[in-house]
C-alpha cells in the first residue's frame, strides 16, 4: 500500500516556468525522497531528506519537508523540455525498503 | 557503468507460459528488488533479498518466485503466466541503509495474452 501521495497527478507547464509538485504521507517517517522516471526508463534518484530537515537544494531542485503537516514539495525552478518525467516521493521509517507514491505526471512544453 | 541491467526489455506470453526475468548490478550492493508498476498504481514490491541467499516477500508476491543466484544476480520466475501479471518490472538495489537510494534497471515490459 502506498505511503506517499503525489499531488497533483498531472502538471502541464510551458518551459521557463517552475513546477511544484507536493507529496502527502500518513505516519512517521525516517526520510523522503524523491525520484525522477522519464518515459521508458527505471527511476533515478533526485534527492533525500531527513525527518530532521527542513529543505534541500541540488541544482534546480529544492525540496521542503514539514512532518508536522506530513508533507513535502519538489520545487523544480526555471523547467526545461528534458525536465518532462514522472515524480515519485518515497518514504522510509524504520525499514530500509521505501513506500512509493503514485507519482506526478510534468509535461513541460517548449 | 552498467549499474542495474535487466533482460529482456520486452517479452510477450500466452497464458500459462512460463518465463525468468533477469537482473544484475554491478555496484556490490547486498539488497535486490523486484516491482512492478501498474498505471496509476505506483511501485508495488514483489520481492526482496537483502543479502546473498536471503529472500523475502513484498507487497504483491502471489504468482511469483524469486531467486538470488549471488550478490550479483536476482531473478524473478512466473511459473504460470495470468494477464493480470501483463506490467512493467522493475529491478533495483541499495545497500542495507534507509539512507541510501534505490537504483533501477530500465524495466521489463511484458504482456500475457
Amino acid at each position: 500500500s502506498q505511503q506517499g501521495e503525489e499531488d497533483p497527478q498531472a502538471l502541464s507547464i510551458q518551459e521557463g516556468e517552475n513546477a511544484t509538485m507536493n507529496c502527502s504521507y500518513k505516519t512517521s517517517i525516517n526520510n523522503l525522497q524523491w525520484y525522477r522516471q522519464n518515459s521508458g526508463r527505471g527511476l533515478v534518484h533526485l534527492i533525500l531528506i531527513r525527518s530532521n530537515e527542513r529543505e534541500k537544494h541540488s541544482g534546480r531542485l529544492r525540496v521542503t519537508l514539514d512532518t508536522s503537516k506530513k508533507s513535502s514539495s519538489l520545487l523544480i525552478t526555471a523547467s526545461r523540455a528534458a525536465d518532462t518525467a514522472s515524480y515519485f516521493c518515497a518514504t522510509t521509517l524504520w525499514s530500509y525498503i521505501p513506500t512509493f507514491g503514485r507519482g506526478t505526471s510534468l509535461i513541460v512544453h517548449p | 557503468n552498467a549499474g542495474v541491467t535487466q533482460t529482456p526489455k520486452f517479452q510477450v506470453l500466452k497464458t500459462g507460459q512460463s518465463m525468468t526475468l533477469q537482473c544484475a548490478q554491478d555496484m556490490n550492493h547486498n539488497s535486490m528488488y523486484w516491482y512492478r508498476q501498474d498505471p496509476g498504481m505506483g511501485l508495488r514490491l514483489i520481492y526482496y533479498s537483502a543479502s546473498e541467499g536471503t529472500t523475502d516477500k513484498g507487497e504483491v508476491p502471489n504468482g511469483y518466485n524469486v531467486s538470488r543466484l549471488n550478490k550479483r544476480e536476482f531473478s524473478l520466475r512466473l511459473e504460470s503466466a495470468a494477464p493480470s501479471q501483463t506490467s512493467v518490472y522493475f529491478c533495483a538495489s541499495s545497500e542495507v541503509d534507509r539512507n541510501q537510494p534505490q537504483h533501477f534497471g530500465d524495466g521489463t515490459r511484458l504482456s500475457i495474452l
